[in-house]
């Protein structure tokens, strides 16, 4: 089952907001990767974390391995239209885990 | 490089027929695995392929199957279809699966709606 929470479910923010979105496991992971899913299109990766306390930037994206191994979060600065789209968190381990989603509106 | 290419896009289905999505992966990957996602639930694994071995699989029941043949190529097969595998189903590939820490690639996705 479903070994992930990924918290908020949904967001409506206006353009020019910074978001935030995170993921908890009961487990713990080695690797934490970040994914987002345009309407219509299969998840495409943003961000792949592999050493816990890692923070890593891609753009106005940053993410961080938290140090338990058990949790990552994912900020979007100064958000756009183009962000709009639902967000996964995900970890191999014996399969692929992925979280609930997130999904983000940005009102223009 | 071609990305991962799912057929057919959308198909729709009456329940108790039965069903069979193709997923043809990037060229030079050994690994295929099928997702299945619905509004509130995110993605949920079905199973991995490996060099046409299944090396994994999620809790679905029997009426899920799948196989991968000698190009990598996989298929996906859902018998006795119910209203409720009604989702979008997702194939996606990497070089090693499950055992190698990177990202999946993933398709376009088959839509299916069972009526």
């Amino acid at each position: 089952g479903q070994q992930l929470n990924q918290s908020p479910q949904s967001m409506f923010i206006q353009e020019g907001e910074d978001v935030s979105m995170n993921c908890t496991s009961s487990s713990i992971f080695n690797t934490w990767l970040w994914y987002k899913q345009d309407p219509g299109e299969g998840p495409v990766l943003l961000i792949a974390l592999y050493k816990a306390g890692e923070l890593t930037s891609n753009g106005r994206l940053t993410a961080q391995f938290g140090i338990t191994r058990k949790d990552s979060f994912l900020n979007i600065s100064a958000s756009i239209p183009s962000d709009v789209g639902i967000y996964f968190c995900s970890c191999p381990g014996n399969q692929f885990y992925f979280g609930t989603g997130t999904s983000l509106t940005v009102i223009p | 490089k071609a990305g991962v290419t799912q057929t057919p896009r959308y198909l729709i289905k009456t329940r108790g027929q039965q069903v069979t999505l193709s997923c043809s992966p990037i060229s030079g990957h050994r690994s295929v695995s099928w997702y299945q996602q619905t509004p509130g639930q995110g993605l949920q694994f079905l199973f991995e392929y490996f060099s046409e071995t299944q090396r994994n699989k999620g809790n679905f029941p029997g009426r899920f199957s799948g196989r991968q043949f000698s190009n990598s190529r996989s298929e996906m097969n859902v018998s006795t279809l119910e209203l409720g595998d009604s989702a979008l189903y997702l194939c996606a590939s990497t070089n090693t699966g499950t055992r190698n820490t990177g990202e999946l690639f993933f398709g376009e996705g088959s839509r299916l709606t069972v009526l």
